[in-house]
């Protein structure tokens, strides 16, 4: 049972590289979710989906795209990469139902910008 | 602005006493909130939550209190053990709200 898997585990780009995390959950949930986190910062929202073909900006959206093509994939991609999106990502997914159904989550992509 | 604020970063706490995390929250739109906790080099699991018409919410060594009046809540883990260190973090939800908001975490060390 796999839950919710984030390819890769690590990467080190060099700024203004491009690249794309990959997330896949093989529970069937409508709604998936990219998080960063940062030291003294908690989670924060980045880009979310409510459904295959659907995107919606989150709380920090600038310089990342997201692609939902099919329902078990939440792609999030950085075109032009820079030191400030240093980070640890996450994704998260979680089935319909009211806001207290809780999102189970990815181990995160430790994404470091030089 | 952050909505959910967990102002202690870190608790120190004996094996076998209490240990208690608060959080508070500004949006009175949330109806549900939730406690998830984090090792290093995993991602966050979820661990209790409660939802607004309640005040308490009980899962074994973990309760969580919920004062809606003042925005507050607090996760009791008693007895602490050595496994529960780690980060835990509040987070909340409105009724049909897709997405969580998170406070910056709380790191517990349970000390032998």
């Amino acid at each position: 049972n796999a839950g919710v898997t984030q390819t890769p585990k690590f990467r080190v780009l060099k700024t203004g590289q491009s690249m794309t995390l990959l997330c896949a959950q093989d529970m069937n949930h409508e709604y998936m979710y990219w998080y960063r986190q940062d030291p003294g910062m908690g989670l924060r929202l980045i880009h979310y989906s409510v459904g295959e073909g659907t995107t919606a900006k989150g709380e920090v959206p600038d310089g990342y795209n997201v692609s939902r093509l099919k329902k078990q994939n939440f792609l999030l991609g950085l075109e032009s990469a820079a030191p400030s999106q240093t980070s640890v990502y996450f994704c998260a997914s979680k089935s319909t139902g009211t806001g207290g159904q809780p999102q189970h989550f990815g181990d995160g992509t430790r994404l470091s910008i030089l | 602005d952050q909505q959910v604020k967990q102002n202690s970063p870190s608790l120190s706490v004996q094996e076998g006493r209490i240990s208690i995390l608060n959080c508070d929250y500004t949006n009175s739109m949330f109806d549900y909130f939730l406690w998830y906790k984090k090792y290093p080099a995993e991602g966050p699991t979820f661990l209790i939550s409660i939802s607004s018409i309640k005040d308490k919410n009980e899962d074994g060594r973990f309760t969580v209190f919920l004062n809606k009046s003042a925005k507050h809540l607090s996760l009791h883990i008693v007895p602490s053990q050595p496994g529960d260190s780690a980060v835990y973090f509040c987070a909340a939800s409105g009724i049909n709200d897709y997405k969580l908001s998170f406070g910056a975490g709380t790191t517990v060390t349970v000390r032998a």
